[in-house]
């Protein structure tokens, strides 16, 4: 089982939906987490941390399943510049804090 | 002055050449990582470096040779590299490696080997 899985789409939306990417991870000893966004032919920026009880930062809410080890981003009222991948990044448990990246889910958001 | 710099932007070497890639942060890091990535593949980790000392080898082919002379410089030294090692080698820095935090990423050096 890969480390940090996730669809890699792409998902496919009209402007102004909600959308929701999963993320899921193998180890239970996993402390941080995050999601990531990397445009096309950019380096990835950090869009939200993802705490245990869920947060929220404007249209993007983050949450926190601990006991099915997976993360989830939400996305409402989508924008064309909302196209991108999102990353999915895992740190910590086993001693080790480098963070591990999925492989990224590619959103698409058309007029 | 953006965070984390890298050059060159685009590379284009042959199997027999040598190369380096250069990343400085001007974010007063301690922290600096080297990431490769290819297509619909994770970034994977190669190096990571805390406070100039190599605490990760991602069993990387001895052809990729880092070199971290100080908290704000990172190389990448490239020899006899193979066309698969084409992509995109990102470079990154973070406060520290316990507890990292957010990453800092450059804008990426974008390595053709023909």
């Amino acid at each position: 089982r890969k480390e940090v899985e996730q669809d890699p789409g792409p998902f496919n939306v009209p402007e102004g939906a909600t959308v929701a990417f999963n993320c899921t991870y193998s180890n239970s000893a996993s402390q941080s987490f995050f999601w990531y966004r990397q445009d096309c032919r950019k380096e990835p920026k950090l869009l939200m941390s993802v705490y245990s009880s869920g947060n929220e930062d404007g249209r993007f809410t983050a949450q926190l399943n601990r006991a099915s080890q997976y993360i989830s981003l939400l996305i409402r009222d989508s924008k064309l510049s909302d196209s991108a991948t999102y990353l999915c990044v895992v740190q910590g448990g086993g001693g080790s804090y480098i963070p591990t990246f999925g492989r990224g889910t590619s959103l698409i958001v058309h007029p | 002055e953006t965070g984390v710099t890298q050059t060159p932007r685009h590379l284009v070497m042959g199997m027999t050449n040598k190369k380096s890639l250069k990343c400085e942060q001007h974010l007063g890091h301690n922290a600096m990582y080297w990431y490769k990535q290819s297509a619909k593949k994770p970034l994977e980790l190669m190096f990571v470096y805390n406070f100039k000392e190599q605490t990760e080898n991602n069993s990387v082919p001895s052809r990729f040779s880092p070199e971290c002379p100080n908290s704000s410089h990172l190389f990448l030294h490239l020899h006899t590299l193979q066309p698969e090692d084409s992509a995109l080698y990102l470079c990154a820095s973070s406060h520290g490696t316990a507890n990292t935090g957010e990453l800092f990423f450059g804008e990426g050096s974008r390595l053709t080997v023909l």
